[in-house]
């Protein structure tokens, strides 16, 4: 079975720019979780949707921070405009939504804003 | 709120040495404890979990205990080998969640 696809795998631009991250979930898993890990503040969940509908936004660090689920089988996470405070791993995880389920995660996104 | 604190790193043992790192949490009522592992260049990997008092994970070698007199979940193996450098992660869940709350992670290296 493929795991959790994301991409780009590394993504280097410049401040001010548009970034869009992608996640593929594993298929049949029901919920989706967008993580930020840096050195500073290990690892951060910004948001996670059950059925496509987002649940808890309470991580995203501002408005320029932006998720989205169109259907179970894609999301976006999007900033816009970037800051170099942004550079860090984003991880992609997808779970069934049961109890004690793990979370699968992605190879993540190495992001670098310039 | 919830909280997970580990022992910070990095550590470094010789191969076949014996493992310690150390777990313990803040949570109310009955959170469910993990721990995920992170190789170098990948997302993180589920090694064991546990869901009640006393319950015992265990995964590869890799023992966890849920002690919830000491509120500890500590990582254990008995022998390490080079191929279990990473980076490892304690986590809980409150009860009912999906939300995890993660450690800072510890960095092992094993040396031949």
């Amino acid at each position: 079975d493929a795991g959790v696809i994301q991409s780009p795998r590394h993504e280097v631009t410049e401040m001010g720019q548009e970034v869009t991250l992608r996640c593929k979930p594993i298929s049949g898993h029901n919920s989706l979780f967008w993580y930020r890990q840096t050195m500073m503040r290990g690892l951060e969940l910004l948001i996670y949707f059950n059925n496509n509908v987002p649940i808890d936004d309470s991580g995203m660090p501002e408005d320029r921070f932006s998720a989205k689920m169109p259907n179970a089988s894609f999301s976006t996470l999007k900033i816009q405009p970037s800051e170099p405070r942004d550079s860090a791993v984003y991880f992609c995880a997808s779970s069934r939504r049961t109890i004690n389920q793990p979370q699968h995660f992605g190879d993540g996104t190495r992001l670098s804003i310039l | 709120g919830n909280s997970v604190t580990q022992m910070e790193g990095p550590v470094t043992l010789s191969e076949e040495a014996f493992l310690t790192i150390n777990c313990t949490y803040t949570a109310t009522g009955y959170p469910s404890l993990f721990w995920y592992v992170q190789y170098p260049g990948e997302g993180l990997q589920l090694l064991l979990k546990a869901t009640k008092a006393d319950d015992k994970g265990s995964n590869k070698g890799f023992e966890a205990t849920y002690r919830k007199e000491t509120t500890s979940f500590h990582l254990e193996k008995g022998s390490v080998q080079v191929s279990d450098s990473a980076v490892y992660f304690c986590a809980l869940a409150q009860g009912g969640s999906e939300k995890l709350v993660f450690g800072k992670g510890t960095k092992l290296t094993v040396n031949p």
